[in-house]
This record gives structure tokens, sequence and C-alpha cells, in this order.
């Protein structure tokens, strides 16, 4: 399967406790985007990558997130002292950056449960 | 600020009768508009697209318009079958914010057989 693979699939970790989440995109995408998708909510974003550089991160991660895609291939997305409303389903996604539109192919996401 | 909304939460359609999914947005800048299906556990899978240079983009039983005066476009799918029951979310990007997605909501969509 040449998709996006996240993991760990699901995730259950007590309040204040750090967790970090794997994408590997694929291989010859050059855009590498993280959302996060609450109930009876579309998908939010929060940061993206062009290759190793992170372009844009939404006003929604705060310092407590970081993501890193350290060499313009896999990417890491970090949570510190994690909150009960940290609790969601955190999306990757990549795409081919050409200059024209290109639709973003998502994982399956990784599910966390902050308790 | 939601500037792309699915108002409607759900649709229920009987197999084989056409089934609209519509999307409606308020900022002028998105030039890509997106139609995304989700199966619970799976993330989003893409379905079809439009360019803001069109009105109507077809894939086989998928048809998507778009009404750039009424900011609003929608999904057609004919004839609905079963497997098609899903949450659909409609998205639009633009050219100037680096070409992330903003969603929508999400219609669940029911067809029944």
């Amino acid at each position: 399967d040449t998709g996006v693979s996240q993991n760990p699939r699901h995730k259950i970790t007590k309040r204040g406790q750090n967790v970090t989440f794997r994408c590997d995109p694929i291989s010859e995408h050059n855009r590498l985007y993280w959302y996060r998708q609450t109930l009876g909510q579309g998908p939010e974003f929060l940061t993206y990558f062009q290759n190793e550089a992170q372009l844009e991160k939404s006003r929604l991660l705060s310092d407590r997130f970081s993501a890193e895609r350290p060499k313009g291939s896999f990417s890491t997305l970090e949570i510190q002292r994690t909150e009960q409303g940290d609790s969601a389903m955190y999306l990757c996604a990549s795409s081919f950056e050409t200059g024209s539109n290109s639709p973003l192919h998502f994982g399956n996401g990784t599910r966390l449960t902050v308790t | 600020d939601q500037q792309v909304k699915q108002n409607s939460p759900s649709l229920s359609v009987q197999e084989g009768r056409i089934s609209i999914l519509n999307c409606d947005y308020t900022n002028s800048m998105f030039d890509y508009f997106l139609w995304y299906k989700k199966y619970p556990a799976e993330g989003p899978t893409f379905l079809i697209s439009i360019s803001s240079i069109k009105d109507k983009n077809e894939d086989g039983r998928f048809t998507v318009f778009l009404n750039k005066s009424a900011k609003h476009l929608s999904l057609h799918i004919v004839p609905s079958q079963p497997g098609d029951s899903a949450v659909y979310f409609c998205a639009a990007s633009a050219r100037e914010y680096g070409n992330k997605l903003v969603f929508g909501a999400g219609t669940i969509l029911r067809v029944k057989s």
C-alpha cells in the first residue's frame, strides 16, 4: 500500500503526558499537512510543510504542539502536557505541489483519547 | 468564522435515486473545490474536484456543479448505491493560502436499499 500511513492508529494517554504521532506521506509528495477532526466537525488545518520547511501554523496550534519533517519525508506531531480538549482524530495528508491544484490524500488518522 | 458551510447534517435517499449534497462558501478567494467521502475509522477519501474556471465536472456517477456568483457548489450522485452511505465533506482552497483545504462540517448520506 503506497498511501499515507499514520501510526499509531489509537493512543490513550493520561492528562499531562506527552504523545508523538508519525506520518509517512506518499513518497513523491513534497507537501505534508496535519489536520485535527472532532466529532461532528470537518477536519481543521493545523500546519503544513513543503519538503522540510514548515510554511504555516494555524492559531489552533498552541505552543504545546510541535511538528517536524526533518528530511522532507516522514513527519512527527508532538503534543506536550496533553489536555482532555486535545482528544480528537489527528489526520495527516500529502500532495504533490506543482503550481496547479491537486487534491490532498489523507491517511486513516491517529485517534487520541486523553483521560 | 465558517468559510465553508454544509447546512444539511444528514440526507436519506432511496437506492437508485439521485443524491444531492450542497455546500456554500463565503471566501471569494477560493479557486479550487473538492468533495471527500469518509467511512467510519478511515481518513477522508478524495472523490471529485472542480476548478473555479469551470462550472461542472463529471466522473462516472458523480458530478460537481459550481455556481460562483452564488458561492455554492453541489455534488450529485446518480444512481445512488448503498455503498455510497458515508459522510461527505466539501472543501475549498486558494492558491494564496498555500492550497490548504478548508472543510465544511460534513453531511451524512444514507442510501436505503
